[in-house]
């Protein structure tokens, strides 16, 4: 089916790991890209293809995939972190999809 | 640095049709292997793709707004457009633009326009 599924809500003691995670049938061909949400601000994106971050992402964000389910992995998660998480994939008609999104809490 | 800028009304009356323009800045629509996107996320809720076009014109629309969206680009201006028909109270979203970036089987927006909302009432 042309969806993408996350869990609506994860929460991470600080300086914990937490990994978010995406499914799909369309993550069988395709990577996945995930972006961070703030408050009242636009998308910015973290990790896109196999694992890779764009410049100023910090390291601690981290990528995955297997089979049909991609994964966004946050090692020694700060306060900064907490936003709303999105992970966005193509199908094979050209069209993308977004997940419904996740609320990540940083405790 | 590329920047995205959304502009158009921010209110649009029931039935009439919503138009919006994303500005680039910092370098060409028609360079690399890039499309170009507009996504929108009613309040309080998750993002929706809309639509994407490439500057040669080929263009793939979110199947569920198909028969009502229409994505143009106009190169010469370094502009692309949104046109949404027949709009009702359930388009009122803020509408981002956003650029695609492609690679092997890897596919991302990696810059988006900071938004505009876009609120459908009489």
């Amino acid at each position: 089916s042309s969806e993408l599924t996350q869990d609506p809500a994860v929460s991470v003691a600080l300086g914990q790991t937490v990994r978010i995670t995406c499914q799909g049938d369309s993550l069988r061909s395709y990577y996945a890209s995930w972006y961070q949400q703030k408050p009242g601000q636009a998308p910015v994106l973290v990790i896109y293809g196999k694992n890779n971050r764009p410049s100023g992402i910090p390291d601690r964000f981290s990528g995955s995939s297997s089979g049909n389910t991609a994964s966004l992995t946050i090692t020694g998660a700060q306060a900064e972190d907490e936003a709303d998480y999105y992970c966005n994939s193509r199908d094979s008609s050209g069209n993308h999809l977004f997940g419904g999104g996740t609320k990540l809490t940083v405790l | 640095q590329v920047q995205l800028q959304e502009s158009g009304p921010g209110l649009v009356k029931p039935s009439q049709t919503l138009s919006l323009t994303c500005t680039v800045s910092g370098g060409s629509i028609s360079s690399g292997s890039y499309y170009w996107s507009w996504i929108r996320q009613p309040a309080g809720k998750g993002l929706e793709w809309i639509g994407r076009i490439y500057t040669s014109g080929s263009t793939n629309y979110n199947p569920s707004l198909k028969s009502r969206v229409t994505i143009s680009v106009d190169t010469s201006k370094n502009q692309f457009s949104l046109k949404l028909s027949s709009v009702t109270a359930a388009d009122t979203a803020v509408y981002y633009c956003a650029r695609g970036a492609v690679t092997i089987s890897q596919y991302y927006f990696d810059y988006w326009g900071q938004g505009t909302l876009v609120t459908v009432s009489s």
